[in-house]
């Protein structure tokens, strides 16, 4: 249990277009979701903080125009980078919270790489 | 502000030999524990966790992690490395109950020889 999917697995972009990139639970409702940033032999940094049904919480520093998040149900949420350039070039993982677990455990999906030319 | 330490980035170990990675938390609070490991290209599996019920906490693959609050540490230990358990590990905490988020440590790169 507690599967998390991400859509695509990688991606490549051309600097100036948008894309976007799915985060589903798979077996559970998740209330809360994440978004993370891994840059190559670095640590995740937090991105921001999805609540079903309203808007993101961004962490201090992350452009909410440019990193639009949409967490439209319990099961899935969106990130879209708009006009990316080549510097948001990064590996960007999901994790979603279960509702029911009442539990800190974040399950992580297995990333997205974007790479933006 | 909440850290966390990961002392070591790289880690090497023979295979059979024991696994010990450091990571200690600076807060007067006890906060839960986690341990995820990561291998390339992939996203983070959780090893084990600690929530303040037991102090030693047993995870997927032999691991262990002892809890320390005198000492603010949660080392993660495997008595006996494996080829399979090279991969990159990451410490983090979480404060504030179940809408805590979670604060990673840098991580540690654990190599095994054979």
């Amino acid at each position: 249990g507690a599967v998390v999917s991400q859509h695509p697995s990688w991606v490549i972009c051309k600097s100036g277009t948008s894309v976007k990139i799915e985060c589903r639970s798979l077996d559970f409702q998740a209330t809360t979701m994440f978004w993370y940033r891994q840059f190559p032999k670095q640590s995740l940094m937090l991105m921001a903080t999805s609540n079903e049904g309203s808007k993101a919480t961004y962490e201090q520093g992350v452009e909410k125009d440019k990193f639009l998040i949409n967490h439209a149900s319990l099961t899935l949420s969106t990130l879209t980078v708009t006009s990316a350039h080549p510097e948001d070039s990064s590996f960007y993982i999901c994790s979603a919270r279960s509702v029911r677990r009442r539990t800190d455990t974040q399950y992580f999906g297995p990333g997205t790489r974007l790479t933006v030319l | 502000a909440q850290s966390v330490t990961q002392l070591g980035s790289h880690v090497s170990v023979s295979e059979g030999a024991l696994v010990l990675l450091r990571c200690n938390y600076s807060s007067s609070v006890p906060p839960y524990l986690f341990w995820y490991v990561q291998y390339p290209n992939q996203g983070l599996q959780l090893l084990l966790k600690y929530t303040s019920a037991a102090t030693l906490v047993k995870g997927i693959n032999g691991f262990e992690a002892e809890f320390k609050k005198s000492e603010t540490s949660f080392h993660l230990t495997k008595p006996s490395a494996h080829m399979s358990d090279a991969a990159e590990y990451f410490c983090a905490v979480s404060y504030g109950g179940s809408q805590g988020n979670l604060i990673f440590g840098k991580g540690t790169k654990l190599s095994v020889k054979p």
